[in-house]
């Protein structure tokens, strides 16, 4: 069964720093992209960050609102993504989602998908003095 | 403001069908089948309901159907029930960056 969960959430003062870890289980982690999304409180879903796998060359693309502040990291090993969180802002202030996809490679087939095919079930962050 | 459009919110009786639309631009829905749906309860993680504009996932209702037209993709619920009240979001490809573009979302509601 896939699994992703996340933790590392709470509460932070603007212009400190956080990271959120995404623990994966039940599918082979490396042949995976992992997505970072957010939601403010009574918002929508905003897109934050992804990581491709090695089979897409382990690249990274991110929000313009998140970009230069938080850095989005792989441990292929330990089945972990994760999000850095730099000079953090309230307007940050959101439950942090992680997701799989969008793509995949196995057996050095790569399979440009576009959707987010399982979520974790959150972290909550709070940016607030 | 999101790069694709939705309506805030729908609604309808339980037993009617409903549909959400979902307006991109030349740059995404209207030139690519890669659109996706996601449903969210309060409180919980988005599911993902349909991908490539008409697929089902394993185990997601019948009742689910996705369709498109021109730069307009849409997801119909039919024969609505008390538990498909949620907010429900379209996602799209997108050919001028390497985002994961998403809607703003549109709830809802059983009468």
């Amino acid at each position: 069964e896939v699994q992703l969960v996340e933790s590392g959430g709470g509460l932070a003062q603007p212009g400190r720093s956080l990271r959120l870890s995404c623990t994966a289980s039940g599918f082979t982690f490396g042949d995976y992209t992992l997505t970072w999304v957010r939601q403010a409180p009574g918002k929508g879903l905003e897109w934050v960050a992804l990581i491709r796998g090695k089979g897409f060359g382990m690249t990274t693309d991110y929000a313009a609102s998140v970009k230069g502040r938080f850095t989005i990291s792989r441990d292929d090993s330990k089945s972990v993504a994760y999000l850095h969180m730099d000079n953090l802002k309230s307007e940050d202030t959101a439950v942090y989602y992680c997701a799989r996809g969008p793509g995949f490679c196995i057996g050095g087939v790569c399979h440009r998908e576009y959707y987010l095919d399982y979520w974790g079930q959150g972290t909550v962050v709070t940016v607030s003095s | 403001q999101s790069a694709l459009t939705q309506p805030a919110s729908v609604s309808g009786s339980p037993g009617q069908s409903i549909t959400i639309s979902c307006t991109g631009t030349t740059s995404d829905v209207d030139n690519y089948d890669f659109v996706s749906w996601y449903q969210q309860h309060p409180g919980k993680a988005p599911k993902l309901l349909i991908y490539d504009v008409t697929k089902r996932p394993s185990g997601v209702s019948l009742r689910f159907s996705g369709s498109k037209s021109g730069n307009t993709a849409s997801l119909t619920i039919s024969g609505l029930q008390a538990e498909d009240e949620a907010d429900y979001y379209c996602s799209s490809y997108t050919d001028i960056s390497t985002s994961v573009l998403l809607g703003g979302g549109t709830k809802l509601t059983v009468l």
